[in-house]
């Protein structure tokens, strides 16, 4: 069965620290690796998507890593802003199905 | 260039009751998917159109059914509602058939059944 675990759920971090987040997957075949950005009540926004040949793709002061071995991804942020407040998604892909993660809750505070 | 568009924005229904959502794919986009995310829940994927057909499905029973159009758009179907499908219902779109590409989520639709 295909599963996707976040940690931690929930953290608060002042404005200007940096943070990160980690998923650990079990999805198989293995096509890629998402990381989603969802604001309250708003849909599910795209920040990075890396294949089992990419370790490392930034987006901005985003920056996801991915260990295809240990079946491992992670979320940094960096410099964080008071709207990087949501809830972030890892998301592990086959040819044919997404598995969401519960996600992470991220606030920051000034 | 519009987004992906959804509604209505938010529903009451009650138990036993028919609900029908709507989905516009973003522009150049042929391929729609629909998830439910309760809360505090990531997305489960429900099922995904292209051409018209389903073509993929996740593990929702029956009563959730739905319909691609040929301006590409979609209609979400629950019969007979349940309690437990009180949700944010999002529909997503991409470019072709399959999960390889971006998905653009659209704002959702929140369904609460009493």
């Amino acid at each position: 069965k295909n599963q996707v675990e976040q940690s931690p759920q929930s953290l608060i971090i002042l404005e200007g620290k940096n943070c990160t987040l980690q998923c650990n997957y079990t999805v198989s075949p293995f096509s890629n690796l998402r990381w989603y950005k969802q604001d309250t009540g708003r849909g599910p926004v795209s920040l990075t998507i890396m294949t089992f040949s990419e370790n490392t793709k930034s987006n901005g002061r985003y920056t996801a890593t991915l260990d295809a071995d240990t079946k491992q991804s992670s979320l940094h942020i960096t410099a964080s802003q008071l709207s990087d407040s949501a809830s972030y998604i890892c998301v592990g892909s086959n040819d044919y199905k997404l598995s969401f993660g519960a996600g992470t809750t991220v606030t920051v505070r000034a | 260039d519009a987004g992906v568009t959804q509604s209505p924005t938010h529903l009451i229904k009650t138990r036993g009751q028919q609900v029908t959502l709507r989905c516009s794919p973003k522009s150049g986009h042929d391929t729609v998917s629909w998830y439910q995310q309760a809360l505090g829940q990531g997305p489960q994927f429900i099922f995904q159109y292209y051409e018209e057909e389903e073509r993929q499905r996740g593990n929702f029973p029956d009563r959730f059914s739905g319909h691609q159009f040929p301006n590409y758009s979609s209609e979400l179907n629950v019969n007979a509602l349940l309690l437990g499908d009180s949700a944010l219902y999002l529909c997503a779109s991409s470019n072709r058939w399959g999960l390889q590409e971006t998905q653009y989520f659209g704002p959702g639709t929140r369904l609460l059944v009493l």
